[in-house]
């Protein structure tokens, strides 16, 4: 069995501020890891995926994530963020192949202030 | 169709009453999950399909919650009964799978508000 856990549930931050948003899991097995967006009153959105390969990960929108096997961690950041990524990030694995359930953790609101 | 496409987006039913929820994967997208999303934040997987074939149940409350996939039809999600407990957005995801990892596609969710 798989477990995520999201270490900040509210992440306040200035526009054009950098950003972390800290992500580890728990799992026997080997995983694939994945960030979504959720945007109010929508659906999730891929924001980037590890399967295998380079540990750092770029995905849409300016993100970027680093694989750490060793800590377990899967940590997403933005170098600058806009007022566009106040959202809820959610952190997500799965054992591969990957037609398995995914695991989310708890999510981290991610507030954009001017 | 390129999107998940989940209907309808919000139902209203009384407690006690019938809940009927449908999914239309990606064409081509041969596995369609099913999760419960409660209070914003937690996603809690319910039961998945490989074609019309249940892959993974182990989420599904077996009471009163049922699901189908049939040929040419759209996925469906049925609570018989529904409890107040069952307020949730329900979120259909599909993936089309490959050998290289697959990403689960979203829909917009259908948001269930039991009174």
């Amino acid at each position: 069995a798989q477990s995520v856990t999201q270490l900040d549930s509210q992440v306040p931050v200035f526009e054009e501020a950098p950003v972390e948003l800290r992500c580890n899991y728990s799992s026997s097995v080997s995983v694939y890891l994945f960030w979504y967006v959720q945007y109010p009153n929508q659906g999730l959105q891929l924001l980037l995926k590890y399967l295998s390969g380079s540990t750092l990960v770029k995905g849409i929108n300016g993100f970027e994530a680093e694989f750490n096997k060793s800590q377990t961690s899967f940590h997403l950041r933005k170098p600058s963020v806009h007022i566009s990524d106040t959202a809820e990030y959610f952190c997500a694995v799965t054992p591969p192949p990957g037609d398995y359930k995914l695991s989310f953790g708890a999510g981290t609101t991610v507030t954009v202030r001017a | 169709g390129e999107e998940v496409a989940q209907t309808p987006k919000h139902l209203v039913r009384g407690e006690g009453q019938k809940a009927k929820l449908y999914c239309a994967p990606i064409k081509g997208h041969s596995y369609v999950f099913w999760y419960q999303q409660v209070l914003k934040n937690e996603f809690k997987f319910l039961i998945s399909f490989q074609n019309e074939n249940v892959f993974d149940e182990t989420g599904m409350p077996k009471e009163r919650f049922s699901a189908k996939c049939l040929p040419n039809s759209p996925c469906s999600l049925e609570i018989q009964a529904t409890k107040l407990e069952d307020s949730a957005v329900y979120f259909c995801a599909s993936i089309h799978r490959n050998t290289h990892g697959d990403t689960q596609y979203f829909g917009p969710g259908t948001r269930l508000t039991v009174l």
